[in-house]
């Protein structure tokens, strides 16, 4: 059984398209986040919801919309997409309020822009 | 601006010998800190924290150190297995009057080889 899940793990694309990827997650968590992990290998955080309720909006491009229906979905939609857009996408979750609070991270989306 | 600093791209290792990865932060407010191991074509997934009260963490093989007057944590692992081999990230949080809502800052990652 797979905590995190996201879909597609691969995306290629043309410049200017306006792709999604979907982000599932099974803990019953009620925070997820989207991460960005560049050519320079950092991890960045995009966006945090919590009770899917927008609670991180890391000066994002207004091009990149997360969309959560519910708990357990965070969705990212991006608009015409740019080839520095191009990087492994991660979506991960966690329970805040636990002393732990330790984040279960998805196996990435890779996108690759052309 | 990073606030989380791994400055060795890479740590290679001989089996049975200790690792130590290092990991150095600049931001003050910075309260609990994390490591991630990561697997290629895996997410990260966590290894071991330690809360800003303490100096050290222990977990089997795998110890954290930290030292709050340096702004600097390390990682032990001893002893080093090959399975240990992947990318280790240090993360760091704020949890200080709990709005953060677990927001992690990483560092860029050290890649640890450890030979049979």
């Amino acid at each position: 059984d797979t905590a995190v899940s996201q879909t597609p793990k691969y995306l290629v694309t043309q410049m200017g398209n306006d792709k999604s990827i979907k982000c599932e997650q099974n803990l019953g968590h009620d925070t997820m986040y989207w991460y960005k992990q560049d050519s320079k290998k950092f991890l960045k955080i995009m966006f945090s919801y919590n009770n899917k309720e927008l609670i991180i909006n890391e000066t994002v491009p207004n091009r990149f919309s997360p969309k959560s229906p519910d708990k357990a979905h965070l969705n990212l939609h991006i608009n015409s997409l740019e080839l520095g857009d191009s990087a492994v996408y991660f979506c991960a979750s966690s329970q805040v309020r636990l002393a732990r609070d330790e984040q279960f991270f998805g196996p990435g989306t890779r996108l690759t822009v052309l | 601006d990073q606030q989380v600093k791994q400055n060795s791209p890479s740590l290679s290792v001989q089996e049975g010998r200790i690792s130590i990865l290092n990991c150095d932060y600049t931001n003050s407010m910075f309260d609990y800190f994390l490591w991630y191991k990561k697997y290629p074509a895996e997410g990260p997934t966590f290894l071991i924290s330690i809360s800003s009260i303490k100096d050290k963490n222990e977990d089997g093989r795998f110890t954290v150190f930290l030292n709050k007057s340096a702004k600097h944590l390390s990682l032990h692992i001893v002893p080093s297995q090959p399975g240990d081999s992947a990318v280790y990230f240090c993360a760091a949080q704020t949890r200080a009057g709990g709005t953060s809502y677990g927001k992690l800052t990483f560092g860029q990652g050290t890649i640890l080889t450890v030979h049979p």
